[in-house]
């Protein structure tokens, strides 16, 4: 079974660091490509980061572009997030993603979802 | 990066079909056909129905079909069922090899 299981989360004050971990099982981690989605409380999704199946191609959202670093540690099938200089407006679950299809050179689809991690930012 | 831009709301009533918009830019939905939906029920994790404009993951209905024209995808919701009830957003791969998605929309079932 595939599984993405988040860890990380927590209440943090403004301007300081937190590290999200996701830890995957169940696939062949190293073929897709992985991101983070975040959802505000009651709001929409949104895009937090995304890294190709080889770490060859790294993007981010205008949001948390210089704040944020996506990493991921093939041989230890884990996904991770670095997010530095948190804001009020970083406060939501966190769900880090697989995408549907294997090595590719773009993101096609969030296919399978952890259950988030919630980081609340607040003094 | 602007959201990509969806109705609010919809309703149907069961056996009926539905479609949701999705409306984006050069920037994204015109020009890529990378287009996903998704699927959340309160307090869920999302799920995904539709990926690269028409084609559905393993274990989708097909009363979930996508499509696209220009700078607007839609999701078609056809038999509408009672659990079709949820929240659902559209999202795009975008010129900025990012992803985007759109502000949801809350299907009702009458």
């Amino acid at each position: 079974e595939v599984q993405l299981v988040e860890s990380g989360g927590g209440f943090v004050q403004p301007g300081r660091s937190l590290r999200l971990s996701c830890a995957a099982s169940g696939f062949t981690f190293d073929d897709y490509a992985m991101h983070w989605v975040r959802q505000r409380p009651g709001k929409g999704l949104e895009w937090v980061s995304g890294v190709s199946w080889n770490s060859g191609s790294i993007a981010y959202a205008d949001s948390v572009q210089g704040r944020f670093t996506i990493s991921r540690d093939n041989a230890k099938n884990s996904l991770y997030l670095q997010m530095n200089s948190l804001t009020t407006e970083d406060t939501a679950l966190y769900y880090c993603v697989k995408d549907i299809e294997s090595k590719a050179s773009v993101y096609h689809g969030m296919h399978v979802w952890g259950e988030g991690t919630t980081v609340t930012v607040s003094s | 990066q602007s959201a990509l831009t969806q109705p609010a709301s919809v309703s149907g009533s069961p056996g009926q079909s539905i479609t949701i918009s999705c409306t984006g830019t050069t920037s994204d939905v015109a020009s890529y056909n990378y287009v996903s939906w998704y699927q959340q029920h309160p307090g869920r994790a999302p799920k995904l129905l539709i990926y690269d404009v028409n084609d559905r993951p393993s274990g989708i209905s097909k009363r979930f079909s996508g499509s696209k024209s220009g700078n607007t995808a839609s999701l078609t919701i056809s038999g509408l069922q009672p659990e079709d009830e949820g929240d659902y957003y559209c999202s795009s791969y975008t010129r900025s090899a990012t992803r985007l998605f759109g502000g949801g929309t809350k299907l009702t079932v009458l």
